[in-house]
This record gives structure tokens, sequence and C-alpha cells, in this order.
């Protein structure tokens, strides 16, 4: 069974750009969370979508933004982008008809964000 | 106060040897608890799911104290390949969100 896939792996931008990073999750999960890890600091929460809708977000000004789709994979954009946003920015995902407390989430790869 | 609390270390081990990391967390109403490894440059990957009576998958056993709100992974014999951040993650759910609340990691280095 295929895991959480996110791409790019790397980007690169410079300071101003928008940049859209992208997750697919697990067959059958219907959860899709957004995490920043930026260099000597823990995870992060950014973004919860569920069945589509935005259900929650972290402490995080609303240039980060993104969306989920039918096939419950999701797009991050983060606009105006700031030298600080340079950092490792991780999906996970859980699925939703078996979730209870003791479900966690499995994490994508990440996406490697450099902001020049 | 950090919800979630860990000693950052490194912890610098001769392989063979037994090392255990602590993590305390604040919120008395947290329902469920994890270990997750993370190498370098890598994402998080699930290491054991602490249950309330503690749990041992092979070298591993991780163990809670809700009395103290702390939650331990110990590891024995050490292996080179052990060497990773290890990060406790407390699952501090609300109504119908699943919020988990990550330490900042434990790094722990493993040498021959």
């Amino acid at each position: 069974e295929a895991g959480v896939t996110q791409s790019p792996t790397h980007l690169i931008k410079t300071r101003g750009q928008q940049a859209t990073l992208r997750c697919s999750p697990i067959s059958g999960h219907t959860s899709v969370y957004w995490y920043q890890q930026a260099l000597g600091l823990g995870l992060q929460f950014l973004l919860w979508y569920d069945e589509g809708e935005e259900r929650n977000r972290g402490n995080f000004p609303p240039r980060f933004s993104g969306r989920q789709f039918p096939n419950y994979s999701s797009e991050l954009n983060v606009n105006a982008l700031e030298l600080e946003d340079s950092a490792l920015y991780l999906c996970a995902t859980r699925p939703e008809e078996l979730a209870g407390i003791r479900e966690t989430q499995y994490f994508g790869p990440g996406t490697r964000l450099l902001v020049l | 106060r950090k919800e979630v609390e860990q000693d950052p270390g490194p912890f610098n081990v001769p392989e063979g040897a037994t090392v255990a990391f602590n993590c305390t967390y604040s919120n008395s109403a947290s329902q469920s608890f994890f270990w997750y490894r993370q190498d370098c440059r890598k994402e998080p990957k699930l290491l054991m799911s602490v249950y309330s009576s503690g749990n041992e998958d092979g070298r591993f056993t991780a163990q809670l104290n809700r009395a103290s709100q702390y939650i331990s992974l110990l590891i024995r014999d050490s292996k080179l390949s052990d060497s990773a951040t290890y990060l406790c993650v407390v699952n501090m759910s609300g109504t119908g969100f699943q919020k988990l609340v990550f330490g900042t990691g434990t790094r722990l280095l493993v040498s021959p």
C-alpha cells in the first residue's frame, strides 16, 4: 500500500513569491494535517482538512491557506513568502472511519521550502 | 509552560547501552500518547503508541505515569541504527478534532 506522498520534495522561492505544496493521502484516509518544522524547532500544527473543509488551523497568519480536493488530496499555499517560512512542511493523514483516541497520524516525506 | 517538554539531548551512548527518555505534558486530560522517531532530514515515523499500562516492543518499552504527567521511552541494547531524534507526542484532542502536540525531540547518538 502506498504511503503519504508529497510534492515537490524541494522548493526554492524568493521573498514575496507564492509557494504551492501538494499532499496525497494513504488510500482510505480522509483527514489531512499540515505541519511546519523549522530548523531546530518542533512540529507546529498549521491546518486540518477533512471532507473538503478546513476544520481547524494553528497559530499562523492567513497567508497560509489550503484546500482539500474530492479525492482527499490537499494543497498548501503560502503567499507573500518571508525568509522565516523556510522550513520542512509535512503532511500527515489518518483514517476517519476508525478514528479514535488511539489512532495516530502517518507522515509524508515532506517538502523542504527555502525562501531566499 | 510548554504543552509537551522533552530534554533535547543529545544523549551520547555506546552500543549495547540502555537509555531512557522522559517527556512531560501539561494537559491532564490528554488521552493518548505516542513516540515517533525522526531521522535527519526525514519525516517522523511512528515508533510506539503508549497505553495506560505501558507497553513493550522488542528492545523498546514505553510507560505512562498519569499522576505525574510524564511518559518515558526505554531503549535496551542500543544499536547504531537507533541514532535519531525521538519525538514525544501527546493527543490533546477536542471534540471532533485530533490535536497532536509534538515535543521538540530528544536526540540520541549511539557510537561504536
